[in-house]
């Protein structure tokens, strides 16, 4: 199984700053990974795929970057409504998608 | 557009079982292999496993192989996932969900608690 790896757990952070969240996978999976974010009390939202493919509807604040083994999501400025959870997870097994296990950027 | 409506919460008994439904319409349902994910209290996402709404085959993560099914109704846009043998430990919120090699669309989820 690969394992993803997430850090930091919780991101503190002022609206208008700069979010660099980073995934690490167990192993290469190429450029198969995705982000989502995901608000309190909804389903998941597709953010970006393939490591750096904004999905349709994603603000171009939002930037995905890496290969293989390591990944970073990038928020440019923090608007209010990006303070929620997100997750990556990987394709490169797929059917057997993993996720990771979640950064919180919250409002500091 | 793609919806995927899920059927409501449920409590049930440890050792019960459960089964949830998330009916499938805007596209081909057999366009899109359908997914189970599952979050439990406070906790991340879980991958639970997928159906080929098509041929109706099946696979299942390995934590849940003995105890987890998926079926699918085609007649209705229908999967069904039922889990066996519950425990305190499978109060989560189960969410379906589709696309094309990610997850595009999802369910509103469904919250299924075990408790006695």
């Amino acid at each position: 199984e690969i394992v993803l790896t997430q850090s930091p757990a919780t991101l503190s952070l002022s609206p208008g700053e700069r979010a660099t969240l980073s995934c690490r996978a167990s192993q290469s999976v190429s450029s198969y990974l995705a982000w989502y974010q995901q608000k309190p009390g909804q389903a998941p939202r597709l953010l970006i795929y393939d490591a750096s493919n904004r999905a349709t509807g994603t603000p171009a604040r939002f930037s995905g970057s890496g290969s293989g083994t390591d990944f970073t999501l990038t928020i440019s400025s923090l608007e209010p409504e990006d303070f929620a959870v997100y997750y990556c997870q990987q394709r490169s097994n797929w059917p057997r998608l993993t996720f990771g296990g979640g950064t919180k950027v919250e409002i500091k | 557009q793609v919806q995927l409506v899920q059927s409501g919460a449920e409590v049930e008994n440890p050792g019960a079982s459960v089964k949830v439904s998330c009916k499938a319409s805007g596209y081909s349902f057999t366009s899109y292999y359908i997914h189970w994910v599952r979050q439990a209290p406070g906790q991340g996402l879980e991958w639970m496993g997928i159906i080929n709404p098509g041929t109706g085959s099946t696979t299942y993560a390995q934590k849940f192989q003995g105890r987890i099914t998926m079926t699918r109704d085609t007649s209705t846009s229908t999967v069904y996932m039922e889990l066996s043998s519950l425990r305190s430990e499978d109060t989560a919120v189960c969410y379906c969900a589709t696309g094309g090699d990610y997850y595009d669309y999802w369910g509103q989820g469904t919250l299924v608690t075990v408790s006695s």
